[in-house]
């Protein structure tokens, strides 16, 4: 099965910083790459798909890019209610395998 | 707006069985692959297994093979997930999830609200 690997594992930057998250999978997926906000208690809810593709009523703070294997969700302005568990999954095929999560809190 | 409500986790024994429901609405259910997706407390999302439409596709995950059974119901809209052999590792919240879009394999569009399994003597 394929591998996704994502860093940090956490981060703590300042509001208004720029925020870059990376997940990298272990063979190549195409774009079929999804990432999602999960807020302490909440439940997950999906940012971006097909790479950089953004989900309906999601801030264009968010943005997701792709190179190769290596895929990259960017918060250009960090705000308080950013403070969440990111997560990629993969979907080119089954299983559809989350990567272990991006912890972002303010610095 | 579509809505999914999962119902029937618990406190089970090590080896007991469960199993899971999820009502939807708001949408066309035969129309969308099912999830299950769950997360150990203080742990990751991890994928556990979906079913297509129609039920001609079914996928389960390593961890759950051979243990779960995912099935719908067209008719009534509803999914659901039979656990069996439960260990103390399947302890978790259990999300109901629909795929984003018509593909069988797809990001998880739409969440329960999840219902909590614990495995424990």
């Amino acid at each position: 099965d394929i591998q996704m690997t994502q860093s940090p594992s956490s981060l703590s930057a300042s509001v208004g910083d720029s925020v870059t998250i990376t997940c990298r999978a272990s063979q190549v997926i195409s774009n079929y790459l999804a990432w999602y906000q999960q807020k302490p208690g909440k439940v997950p809810k999906l940012l971006i798909f097909a790479a950089s593709t953004l989900q309906s009523g999601v801030s264009s703070r968010f943005s997701g890019s792709a190179s190769g294997t290596d895929f990259t969700l960017t918060i250009s302005s960090l705000q308080p209610e950013d403070v969440a568990t990111y997560y990629c999954q993969k979907y080119n095929s089954a299983p559809p395998t989350f990567g272990g999560g991006t912890k972002v809190e303010i610095k | 707006e579509v809505q999914l409500v999962e119902s029937g986790g618990g406190l089970v024994k090590p080896g007991g069985s469960l199993r899971l429901s999820c009502a939807a609405s708001g949408f066309t259910f035969s129309g969308y692959t099912m999830n299950w997706v769950r997360q150990a407390p203080g742990k990751g999302l991890e994928w556990v297994s979906h079913i297509s439409g129609d039920s001609r596709y079914i996928y389960y995950a390593d961890s759950v093979k051979g243990r779960f059974t995912i099935s719908r119901d067209n008719a009534k809209n509803s999914l659901y997930l039979q656990m069996n052999s439960l260990r103390a590792e399947d302890t978790a919240v259990y999300y109901c999830t629909r795929a984003l879009g018509t593909l069988v394999v797809a990001p998880q569009g739409n969440w329960g609200q999840g219902t909590l399994v614990t495995v424990s003597s």
